[in-house]
């Protein structure tokens, strides 16, 4: 069983489109993350939901917007799709926001042409 | 916001050989975590340092915290080509991470 899940795991798209990204986690856990990671592999946060409340909203273009329906779920959507978009985004959990370790999917690869 | 650095960004060294990856914090915390990711691949979870002169060890790998220095190690002991990987330290209870050190071990 994966614990953390991200669908789809491929993504190229043209400039302009709106795209979701979704992610679920069976593990039972308080927090959901997404990262991005740019072709040189920074990785950077954009969003945490704890109980399906923002907790962190770092500087990102209000085109992208996180959206947490329950606790297992933390999905991203992604208007007005631009290149600099491209990157690979990471969910993750943990079990709460108190420095336990926190646990990825597998990345989901956007391309946007 | 939160910065860390680590030192260096890339490292390629023979296998047999020790080495240090070097991961400093600008502002206070005691967590710190290091993580390990292959090539196309998700992170994997390595070490999790939670108070000050933590120190760990999983095989060739041994990690360690000075949270007053805001600096943390990831020491490598005797190199062997499965370690090459980019390894990356996250700080604080938001998870802030490093720069990464893509790591690549020459036979």
């Amino acid at each position: 069983d994966t614990a953390v899940s991200q669908t789809p795991k491929y993504l190229v798209t043209q400039m302009g489109n709106d795209k979701s990204i979704k992610c679920e986690q069976n593990l039972g856990h308080d927090t959901m993350y997404w990262y991005k990671q740019d072709s040189k592999k920074f990785l950077k946060i954009m969003f945490s939901y704890n109980n399906k409340e923002l907790i962190i909203n770092e500087t990102v273009p209000n085109r992208f917007s996180p959206k947490s329906p329950d606790k297992a779920h933390l999905n991203l959507h992604i208007n007005s799709l631009e290149l600099g978009d491209s990157a690979v985004y990471f969910c993750a959990s943990s079990p709460g926001t108190q420095g336990n370790t926190i646990y990825f999917g597998e990345g989901s690869w956007l391309t946007v042409v | 916001e939160l910065k860390v650095e680590q030192n260096p960004l890339f490292l390629s060294m023979q296998e047999g050989k020790n080495y240090t990856i070097y991961c400093n914090y600008s502002t206070t915390s005691d967590r710190l975590y290091w993580y390990r990711q292959d090539p196309g691949k998700s992170l994997e979870s390595l070490f999790v340092l939670l108070s000050n002169g933590a120190v760990k060890q999983e095989g060739r790998l041994m990690a360690s915290l000075d949270t007053k220095a805001r600096l943390s190690t990831l020491h490598i002991t005797a190199a062997v080509h499965d370690l090459s990987a980019t390894y990356f330290c996250a700080v604080g209870n938001q998870f802030y991470f490093g720069t990464g050190t893509s790591l690549t071990v020459i036979p």
